[in-house]
């Protein structure tokens, strides 16, 4: 069964730096599929970031950008210029090839950003 | 407008009470899902349906029982509340089929059991 671990609960970033939230996954797929969501304290999800497995190009949107790196099974998720809005739980996710249609989230990081 | 809407968006109830959350899309989507969010924040999946038909069923205790009449709607019905069932539950749709689509979230629907 796919699984996927975010190591860190909590980081702090000052307003205006960079900072990168860490993801890994174990799965034995070759094809799958990979998502970072924001949870605002409004509690909506919200998508932040998209990859494909099989594109080797790291997705970006704006600010947001992602290392995937598919031999070690990592994906992680840089924001830069951080802004104060930025600050929400981060929650990285899976999603399966297979005909279940499953997404598995990581346990989330909670970002505060610092004025 | 809103694409994915449940309600309601709060509910308090007392233990063994029986409740239920409804969820609708908007989306046209083939696939709806309920996810439990935990005080840690832990999102795990409960059930997924596909054009009304059940294809995830996890370690969900009986009391929860899913309904979709049709593929836009899927309820939750929870009966016999207990304290541990105080979660946020999410509903979620997804095309189904299309693997690089994110899946499209309700606001969540915050259950207290007192």
């Amino acid at each position: 069964a796919q699984t996927v671990t975010q190591s860190q609960p909590e980081m702090s970033v000052q307003e205006a730096e960079t900072v990168t939230l860490s993801c890994t996954y174990d799965t034995s797929e070759s094809d799958y599929y990979l998502f970072w969501y924001k949870q605002p304290p409004s509690r909506q999800m919200i998508l932040v970031i998209r990859q494909e497995a099989y594109k080797q190009q790291n997705a970006t949107e704006n600010r947001f950008s992602v290392n995937f790196q598919k031999a070690a099974k990592s994906f992680s998720l840089k924001i830069s210029d951080s802004q104060l809005g930025d600050a929400a739980m981060y929650f990285c996710a899976y999603r399966t090839t297979s005909g279940t249609y499953k997404y598995i989230f990581g346990t989330g990081t909670r970002l505060k950003v610092l004025a | 407008d809103t694409a994915v809407s449940q309600t309601p968006k709060y509910l308090v109830t007392q233990m063994g009470n029986d409740k239920s959350i409804k969820c609708e899309q908007n989306l046209g989507h083939d696939t709806m899902y309920w996810y439990k969010q935990d005080s840690k924040k832990f999102l795990k999946i409960m059930f997924s349906y596909n054009n009304k038909e059940l294809i995830i069923n996890e370690t969900v205790p009986n009391r929860f029982s899913p309904k979709s009449p049709d593929k836009a709607h899927l309820n939750l019905h929870i009966n016999s509340l207990e304290l541990g069932d105080s979660a946020v539950y999410f509903c979620a749709s997804s095309p189904g089929s299309s693997y690089n689509s994110p899946l499209h979230f309700g606001n969540g629907t915050r259950l207290t059991v007192t």
